[in-house]
């Protein structure tokens, strides 16, 4: 059972694009929502992370959506850049567990 | 402040070898993850642990898989008679002792990538 799904697969924009990810879980008892950066040959970062009181967060160009009666949560890159092409991850998790990854997103911005 | 360090790198077996993989967390952290990365496949959570002490081992295959975390040195992530779908990058995480509401981070080393033959 997939806890965290997440689409699309992969994604192409334009440099200067807004790139959108989106997530949807099931587990109500989640209380974190992060977002992680993998490029190629590394292991991921955290990008940006979201509680479910808020209903959005924002850091730089990179901004999380939340809706909680929805069960979904997105990640938007405003003004995507060549470098920000690389491997994207939603994840959550419930107070004393580990995260639960989604498949990722495979993003690539073409200049 | 060295971050989580995984060794081997690459390890290349052949089917039936036994793999060890290790994982030394972020100075301070007592909490270990690790997790299995497939192409199209994501990151699988395999097991959560702390110093002596098995937390979570729900995403372990129940044969051949194993990991430990003792009470000195790194965890270990043992796999006895490797078959080729194991072959797969395994990425170890490490995370501070209080898991409160105000932290969340997971901080991953670059993984150690298994071919087996």
């Amino acid at each position: 059972q997939q806890q965290v799904k997440q689409s699309p697969q992969s994604l192409i924009v334009q440099k200067g694009g807004i790139s959108i990810i989106n997530c949807a879980y099931e587990n109500t008892a989640f209380d974190y929502f992060p977002w992680y950066q993998q490029f190629p040959g590394k292991g991921p970062a955290l990008l940006i992370a979201i509680r479910p009181d808020v209903s959005e967060k924002k850091e730089g160009r990179f901004t999380i959506s939340f809706n909680k009666s929805a069960k979904q949560f997105s990640l938007h890159i405003m003004d995507s850049q060549p470098g920000d092409s690389a491997t994207y991850f939603c994840a959550a998790r419930q107070a004393g567990t580990a995260l639960i990854f989604g498949k990722g997103t495979t993003l690539s911005v073409s200049s | 402040n060295a971050g989580v360090m995984q060794n081997p790198r690459h390890l290349v077996r052949r089917r039936g070898q036994e793999a060890r993989l290790r994982c030394s967390p972020m100075k301070g952290h007592s909490h270990v993850y690790w997790y299995r990365q497939l192409p199209e496949e994501g990151l699988k959570f395999m097991v959560y642990l702390q110093k002596e002490n098995i937390i979570d081992e729900s995403g372990m295959p129940k044969e051949r898989f194993s990991a430990e975390f003792p009470k000195e040195g790194p965890s270990i992530l043992r796999i006895q008679q490797v078959v080729r779908g194991d072959s797969a990058a395994y990425f170890c995480a490490s995370s501070p002792p209080r898991w409160g509401r105000m932290t969340g981070e997971l901080f991953f080393g670059e993984g150690s990538r298994l071919t087996v033959l």
